[in-house]
């Protein structure tokens, strides 16, 4: 059974960088078969897809955060990462990972991390 | 790229069918069959319930299904339960840079 974990900081600063890393377990992240993304989730709103990433490093994101946004992936620990910049409160939001296949299916997903932006 | 139009609640009583609607455009859920229907409770992470259009994932009740008509596709809950009082979000496949686009979002009440 494949499962993901998002880890990070629950809150951060306005204006600084946010890392978060989803680590996947029961089966290989290097598999040809997946993408791998983040979703965001406002408070009491909406789901936002903000990119991601394929095993080979290639990435797609979001236009609306493209400027801000990095994902990376590190095959060696079975994670990928995001780093999304100069924050604000807008920012603030549960953020998730998921496995992607590609067609706007995301069939596994982790529990979600809660992050907040605030001085 | 706008959110997919969805209806901000639907009800019904225990039994009966239900039906939600998504509403893209030609650009999304007109062209393509890449439609996907979640369903979220209170504190959880989404679960999928419905992928390319009418597909359902092992292990997802037949109570559940899914069509397309045009730019707006459906998700149908028969026999509604109490479990199923969540909320439901489509997503869709879209040719714009964005890639994927989510529906606005659908409370569902069990009276």
């Amino acid at each position: 059974q494949v499962q993901l974990q998002e880890s990070g900081p629950g809150l951060v600063k306005p204006s600084q960088t946010l890392s978060l890393t989803c680590t996947v377990s029961g089966g290989s992240i290097t598999s040809d078969s997946y993408y791998w993304s983040w979703i965001w989730q406002p408070a009491g709103k909406g789901l936002e897809w903000i990119g991601r990433i394929y095993a080979s490093g290639s990435t797609t994101y979001n236009p609306s955060l493209h400027s801000r946004v990095s994902i990376s992936v590190d095959t060696s620990k079975n994670q990928f990462s995001l780093r999304l910049s100069s924050l604000t409160a807008a920012d603030t939001a549960i953020y998730y990972c998921a496995r992607d296949l590609g067609r706007a299916h995301f069939d596994y997903w982790g529990q979600g991390t809660l992050v907040t932006v605030s001085s | 790229q706008s959110a997919l139009t969805q209806p901000a609640s639907v009800s019904g009583s225990p039994g009966q069918s239900i039906t939600i609607s998504c509403t893209g455009t030609s650009s999304d859920v007109g062209t393509y069959n890449y439609v996907s229907w979640y369903q979220q409770h209170p504190g959880k992470a989404p679960k999928i319930m419905i992928y390319d259009v009418s597909d359902r994932p092992s292990g997802v009740s037949n109570r559940f299904s899914g069509s397309k008509s045009g730019n707006t596709a459906s998700l149908t809950i028969s026999g509604l339960q109490a479990e199923d009082e969540a909320d439901y979000y489509c997503s869709s496949y879209t040719s714009s840079s964005t890639l994927f686009v989510f529906g606005t979002g659908t409370k569902v009440t069990v009276l």
